[in-house]
C-alpha cells in the first residue's frame, strides 16, 4: 500500500490566494520530502523537511511536519497561474544511504489568473 | 545541459515487443532509480542503483531487467511488452549517502505505449 496519502486530491483557486495541501503517511521516516510536476514533465524538488524538524520555509513556501500524526502540510503563498502543478509528498524511509523514497498520488493545484 | 537525460520521450509499439529506455546522469551522482508513473498519476519505484550495484528491486515482473554500465548511466529493458506497461518511466539521480537526505532529479519521462 502506499505510504503517502495526499488531501485534497485537487484544489482550484484564484491567483493570489494561498494553496495548502496535505499529506499522511503510515510508517516511521527518515525526512519528508515535496516535489512539484508541471504537465508532461518530470518531477523538480522543492522543500526537504527532516523527522526532527516541525516547520520550514523556502520563499512562498511552508512545510511542516507533525510527526506524531504522521503528517505534512504544504502552503503556498499568494500563488501565481505558474504555481498550476501537481504537487506529491514523498517519505524518506530505510537508511539515508539506501533509504527509499515512496510518493503519494498527489495533489493537482490550479491557480486562476 | 541537461542534468538526467533519458531517451526515447515516446515509445509506441506492440505487445509482445522488446524494448528498452536509456537514462544517463552528468552530476556525478552515486545513486540513480526507474519509477513508473501509471494512468492515475501514482509514482511507483521500481529499482535502485548505488554505483553499479543493484540497491533496490520492487516487486516488479522479471521481463523487467535494469543494466548499469556505469554510475552514470541506468537502462531498463522491458521484455515481452504488455498492455498494463502503458506508463510514463521516469529516472533519477541523486547524491545518495554523501548529501545525508536523498533528494531527488528526474529526467522528463518517457511515455511507453503498448498497443
Amino acid at each position: 500500500s502506499q505510504q503517502g496519502e495526499e488531501d485534497p486530491q485537487a484544489l482550484s483557486i484564484q491567483e493570489g490566494e494561498n494553496a495548502t495541501m496535505n499529506c499522511s503517511y503510515k510508517t516511521s521516516i527518515n525526512n519528508l520530502q515535496w516535489y512539484r510536476q508541471n504537465s508532461g514533465r518530470g518531477l523538480v524538488h522543492l522543500i526537504l523537511i527532516r523527522s526532527n524538524e516541525r516547520e520550514k520555509h523556502s520563499g512562498r513556501l511552508r512545510v511542516t511536519l507533525d510527526t506524531s500524526k504522521k503528517s505534512s502540510s504544504l502552503l503556498i503563498t499568494a500563488s501565481r497561474a505558474a504555481d498550476t502543478a501537481s504537487y506529491f509528498c514523498a517519505t524518506m524511509t530505510g537508511g539515508t544511504s539506501y533509504g527509499k523514497l515512496t510518493f503519494g498520488q498527489g495533489t493537482i493545484l490550479t491557480v486562476h489568473p | 545541459d541537461t542534468a538526467v537525460s533519458q531517451t526515447p520521450k515516446y515509445l509506441v509499439t506492440q505487445m509482445g515487443n522488446d524494448k528498452s529506455i536509456k537514462c544517463e546522469q552528468n552530476l556525478g551522482h552515486d545513486t540513480m532509480y526507474w519509477y513508473k508513473q501509471d494512468s492515475k498519476k501514482f509514482l511507483k519505484i521500481m529499482f535502485s542503483y548505488n554505483n553499479k550495484e543493484l540497491i533496490i528491486n520492487e516487486t516488479v515482473p522479471n521481463r523487467f531487467s535494469p543494466k548499469s554500465p556505469d554510475k552514470a548511466h541506468l537502462n531498463l529493458h522491458i521484455n515481452s511488452l504488455e498492455l498494463g506497461d502503458s506508463a510514463v518511466y521516469f529516472c533519477a539521480s541523486s547524491q545518495g549517502a554523501s548529501s545525508g537526505a536523498n533528494v531527488l532529479t528526474f529526467g522528463a519521462g518517457s511515455r511507453l505505449t503498448v498497443l
